[in-house]
């Protein structure tokens, strides 16, 4: 069975620092790769996922198959980058039942 | 981003009670809906999938008489939680899948606690 593993469950980085937050994933064949974000008081929504190769509000993440990570980086955080993230990932491609991870507290210092 | 409400947000229900928690996509038609279930301080977990017009098929551990899926629309989900105890208080989250962009949308999720 599938798994995604956030290794930090909470993370706090001043403002305008770099931000790395980590996700690694277990699966014999080739998952797709998602990051989701849960600001404050609204719902879960998609921030990026490996097939589009996007650049959501400054933040990539990268698919390394060889070390099974799938790594969130954005180069200058900031405030409003408070949140909490998910990595996830899904065996089938068009049909999205995601496995999740246990999610990271993002605390920007100002 | 897609609009996707689900109701009610928060419900206090008794033992022994049911509570049904409605998910609606109004700005697409969803083939497919998953629910979700978050204890606190935890992932995600997934219940339930469930395709427009047919059962849902649900995960392991997931008691089906007990989480009664309904997908009788292609905008419409609904989850009743029968006979309620105190161990079914939970976070529920509705996900609809948008079938063009194939991209999975959340309710704004449904607390509830079973008193």
């Amino acid at each position: 069975a599938q798994r995604v593993t956030q290794p930090e469950k909470l993370l706090s980085v001043f403002k305008g620092a770099p931000v790395e937050l980590k996700c690694n994933y277990s699966y014999s064949g080739s998952p797709e790769l998602f990051w989701y974000v849960q600001y404050s008081r609204q719902r879960l929504q998609l921030l990026l996922r490996h097939i589009s190769r996007e650049s959501i509000k400054g933040f990539t993440a990268d698919l390394n198959k060889g070390e099974t990570s799938f790594h969130l980086k954005k180069p200058f955080a900031q405030e409003e980058d408070s949140a909490m993230y998910y990595c996830a990932l899904t065996t089938n491609f068009g049909n999205e039942k995601l496995t999740f991870g246990t999610g990271t507290r993002l605390t920007i210092i100002p | 981003g897609a609009v996707v409400s689900q109701h009610p947000s928060w419900v206090i229900c008794k033992s022994g009670t049911s509570v049904k928690i409605e998910c609606r996509s109004l700005d697409f038609q969803a083939t497919t809906m998953f629910w979700y279930r978050q204890f606190p301080k935890q992932s995600l977990m997934l219940m339930a999938t469930s395709n427009e017009g047919s059962k849902a098929t649900y995960e392991q551990g997931v008691e089906k008489d007990k989480f009664l899926i309904n997908h009788a629309s292609l905008t419409l989900s609904t989850l009743t939680v029968t006979s309620a105890h105190p161990e079914d208080s939970s976070f529920y989250i509705c996900s609809p899948v948008d079938p063009k962009s194939t991209e999975a949308f959340f309710g704004q999720g449904t607390r509830l606690t079973v008193v």
